[in-house]
């Protein structure tokens, strides 16, 4: 696809249950990162891939979260254990390089989590 | 420490102007971003200032000032379809990621 498509675009768990939600990036793209966004907040970093290594993972908030790109491509994030306050949408975005020389990320519509 | 500020709200008629407005703080500064989001909608990339100025790409400008740590986003002709928000972002320290501010809810009334 042309953009930065996420799955599934909205999610109902219970508290304690685990959870997938998948990125598919831009083609090309090798930069790739997951952000959350709480109502009425900014999206908040949680980790950076460069290629098939996460070169930054120091926005996961705790050891429940874990994210993979195994070929560089489609990326997974993991959520264990889930709490009520994991409850927010989650949000992919891809860029060519990773570079911040151009300030620009191009996003998917999210998947919104809700934990009951 | 890094952060960004921008008013939570901002309301206009059609037609008109306004600015929003962004002071960060950060070290190792690259440049600060804006980005519109419509409700339930991806955030998209509007424009970058690395440099002192103004920016223009149509009826929206991006103005940045270093020394002053501020920014700007001016938007023109405001239509109804400019209801969203808008947010300012920098890179953070490592340039690994950018860092959003609250966001700036904007409503555009007829």
């Amino acid at each position: 696809g042309a953009g930065v498509s996420q799955t599934p675009s909205n999610k109902v768990t219970e508290k304690g249950k685990y959870v997938e939600l998948r990125c598919d990036p831009i083609s090309g793209h090798t930069a790739l990162y997951w952000y959350r966004q709480s109502l009425g907040q900014g999206p908040e970093f949680l980790i950076y891939f460069q290629g098939t290594g996460a070169a930054d993972d120091s926005g996961l908030p705790n050891d429940r979260f874990f994210a993979v790109r195994p070929e560089g491509s489609v990326s997974t994030l993991k959520i264990q254990r889930t709490e009520r306050g994991d409850s927010a949408v989650y949000l992919c975005a891809s860029s060519l390089s990773g570079q911040m020389n151009t300030g620009e990320l191009f996003f998917g519509e999210g998947s919104r989590l809700t934990v009951l | 420490g890094q952060s960004l500020e921008q008013p939570s709200e901002v309301t206009a008629v059609e037609g008109a102007i306004v600015q929003i407005n962004c002071t960060y703080q950060t070290s190792g500064f690259y440049g600060l971003s804006w980005y519109q989001q419509h409700d339930g909608g991806a955030p998209t990339f509007l424009s970058y200032n690395a440099l002192d100025g103004l920016e223009e790409t149509g009826r929206f400008s991006s103005f940045l000032s270093r020394s002053d740590s501020y920014g700007y986003l001016l938007l023109q002709e405001l239509q109804m379809k400019d209801s969203a928000s808008y947010f300012c972002a920098f890179s953070n320290q490592a340039g690994t990621a950018l860092i959003f501010g609250k966001g700036t809810t904007l409503s555009v009334s007829s």
